[in-house]
């Protein structure tokens, strides 16, 4: 089975500036089976990137996913107070149908 | 627009079981498999297990095998999710999802809390 393990835990940033959350598998992964969501306190998570680095239908262009095999990223280049949440990776296909989701990583207000 | 509507809230006693509905919208229903997944308060998402609406094929996470039975019913566009032999740890807010091209979760019910309690 895959473990994914998200680094950091927490990520302390202002608005305006860079976020860069890893995620990272325990063997490789196809990168058509990494996605990223984000989740607000009370709300179900939402689906940001799919395929490693395609954007989900009308997720702003700050957010961009990159990485393969093993190692995956996701970042947002400048952020909005509207970003500050927790995101989390997820794989798909360990059986069939099947999702494995990291940790995941908590970005809040500096 | 796809919408999965889920039933209320449930408290429930340990050793009871639970059974929460999620009714889909907005696509044929038979067309893709729902997936359900949990979070218990303050922690991480945990894929429960998947059942295909077309011919009622099902997947299960592992360590709810013969605790979990995933159903749906095609006439109502419902799918079901019982959990049995509730334990204080199945405390947690339960998810129906969609994942239309099957690798990555496009829609998602609002969740239901089931709360186990003595």
């Amino acid at each position: 089975e895959i473990v994914l393990t998200q680094s950091p835990g927490t990520l302390s940033l202002s608005p305006g500036e860079r976020a860069t959350l890893s995620c990272r598998a325990s063997q490789s992964v196809s990168s058509s089976y990494l996605a990223w969501y984000q989740q607000k306190p009370g709300q179900a998570p939402r689906l940001l990137i799919y395929g490693a680095s395609s954007r989900a239908t009308g997720i702003p262009d700050r957010f961009s996913g990159s990485g393969s095999g093993t190692d995956f990223t996701l970042t947002i280049s400048r952020l909005e107070p509207e970003d500050f949440a927790v995101y989390y990776c997820q794989q798909y296909g360990s059986s069939p149908y099947s999702f494995t989701f990291g940790p995941g990583t908590k970005v809040d207000i500096k | 627009q796809v919408q999965l509507v889920q039933s209320g809230a449930e408290v429930k006693k340990p050793g009871a079981s639970v059974k929460v509905s999620c009714k889909a919208s907005g696509y044929t229903f038979t067309s893709y498999g729902i997936s359900w997944v949990r979070q218990a308060p303050g922690q991480g998402l945990e894929w429960m297990g998947w059942i295909s609406a077309y011919n009622g094929n099902t997947n299960y996470a592992q360590k709810l095998q013969g605790r979990v039975t995933m159903t749906t019913d095609t006439s109502t566009s419902t799918a079901y999710m019982e959990l049995r032999s509730l334990r204080s740890d199945d405390t947690a807010v339960y998810y129906c999802a969609l994942a239309v091209a099957g690798t990555a979760v496009d829609y998602w019910g609002q969740g239901t809390l089931v709360t186990v309690s003595s």
